[in-house]
């Protein structure tokens, strides 16, 4: 079963707007990952915090965790068109040598 | 480098056929995984390799075998295709540890019938 659930599951918004994605996790954690997947293609990485990490900046990106609540948000900041795509949360166990991913978030930024 | 690449990337079978999913990685990552998309899904786990020579089964193994040839290669089998196993594949590797960011290949659109 997958272990984060991603809130939205889809969003739409205008260009230039800011969109944030919530991710909720269900066990302790190593690290948690957000990828990106554009229609038909794999899944790219865009940023990785580790679970002594409250927040961490990459370019426009902005992604919180909060262990004690155990869940996530990635904000992408003056949204543009080339940021439509499906946005995935995924989740190291303590310990484990795999990623469990959420089902995702698919985000539609509007011209 | 090509990253991770796979074949093929289309591949229509009929129901009992067999088939052999490649992947190849060229960054030198010691574990790699592979995963199936249902429509409208995350991704899921069938087997992973933490190492050359050790394969562990994932969240849905069951009608796959696997096999990590060496270092850079690591291919999925599915003996005797079913349509439950109509999907897209991804495969995976990552650095040491397993710990860190996963770099994935396209994926193979299967379609079985």
């Amino acid at each position: 079963s997958q272990q984060g659930e991603e809130d939205p599951q889809a969003l739409s918004i205008q260009e230039g707007e800011n969109a944030t994605m919530n991710c909720s996790y269900k066990t302790s954690i190593n690290n948690l990952q957000w990828y990106r997947q554009n229609s038909g293609r794999g899944l790219v990485h865009l940023i990785l915090i580790r679970s002594n990490e409250r927040e961490k900046h990459s370019g426009r990106l902005r992604v919180t965790l909060d262990t004690s609540k155990k869940s996530s948000s990635l904000l992408i900041t003056a949204s543009r068109a080339a940021d439509t795509a499906s946005y995935f949360c995924a989740t190291h166990g303590e310990g484990a040598q795999k990623l469990v991913f959420g089902q995702g978030t698919r985000l539609t930024i509007n011209p | 480098n090509a990253g991770v690449t796979q074949t093929p990337k289309f591949q229509v079978l009929k129901t009992g056929q067999s088939m052999t999913l490649q992947c190849a990685q060229d960054m030198n990552h010691n574990s790699m995984y592979w995963y199936r998309q249902d429509p409208g899904m995350g991704l899921r786990l069938i087997y992973y390799s933490a190492s050359e020579g050790t394969t562990d089964k994932g969240e849905v193994p069951n009608g796959y075998n696997v096999s990590r040839l060496n270092k850079r290669e690591f291919s999925l089998r599915l003996e005797s295709a079913a349509p439950s196993q109509t999907s897209v594949y991804f495969c995976a590797s990552s650095e040491a540890g397993g710990f860190g960011e996963q770099y994935f290949g396209p994926g193979t659109r299967l379609t079985v019938t």
